[in-house]
């Protein structure tokens, strides 16, 4: 089967750096994606990793290693409208497939 | 502006009754997905579709239905056999297998299903 981890909710300081792990579980392995929801909103694209390694934009960085299965999303300079929930997303097949999501992470950034 | 439209953003049904979502899409997407999100969870797959006139089942497909007939419509019906059909539904559509584009779905802003 397939499974994505994440913890449930995390808790920051406005201007501080925050990391939110993800591990994973699937039949195969096309890429590993974030996304960003607010409440009563729609899911937003962030970052997107296939390859090893960190990709940077902006505040926003991910980062994968596919050897353990882990990735994770850094948020640097917390800002309040960061509060949201943060999903990881794997596609588990080539071509235009759908994304596995995990359950999600609840940020509250506090003063 | 490109983007996905989703309608009606509320929506109350009678138990028994089918119910139609609509979502358009202006992207000239080819791949569009039904995901259902409950409280605190995540986003589980109803169905999708890659191309025109075809579609697949995705984890939770039993009570829904959909069709393909145009590029720019993936229509939702949620059928009375549908148990809880109270949720936020999210329709979302990707540019195809160009490279990343697979992995960035673009979302519409939801329809929430209320069965009183």
């Amino acid at each position: 089967g397939q499974s994505l981890e994440q913890p449930s909710e995390v808790t920051a300081v406005e201007g501080a750096i925050v990391q939110i792990n993800c591990t994973y579980q699937t039949s195969g392995f096309y890429g590993l994606s974030w996304y960003q929801q607010h409440d009563g909103g729609a899911p937003t694209f962030l970052s997107y990793n296939a390859l090893d390694g960190l990709e940077e934009t902006g505040r926003f960085s991910s980062f994968l290693s596919r050897s353990d299965s882990y990735g994770y999303l850094l948020l640097q300079e917390l800002q309040m409208k960061d509060s949201a929930s943060y999903f990881c997303a794997v596609r588990e097949n080539s071509g235009n497939t759908p994304l596995v999501f995990g359950k999600g992470t609840r940020l509250s950034v506090i003063a | 502006d490109g983007g996905i439209t989703q309608s009606p953003k509320y929506l109350f049904r009678k138990e028994g009754q089918n119910v139609t979502l609509s979502c358009e899409q202006n992207l000239n997407h080819d791949a569009m997905y039904w995901y259902r999100q409950d409280p605190g969870q995540g986003l589980r797959l109803i169905y999708y579709s890659q191309i025109v006139n075809d579609f697949q089942k995705g984890d939770i497909a039993e009570g829904y239905s959909v069709s393909r007939e145009k590029k720019e419509s993936f229509p939702l019906t949620v059928t009375s056999a549908q148990k809880n059909p109270t949720a936020f539904y999210l329709c979302a559509s990707s540019d195809g297998d160009r490279g990343s584009g697979a992995n960035v779905l673009t979302f519409g802003a939801g329809s929430r299903l209320t069965v009183l």
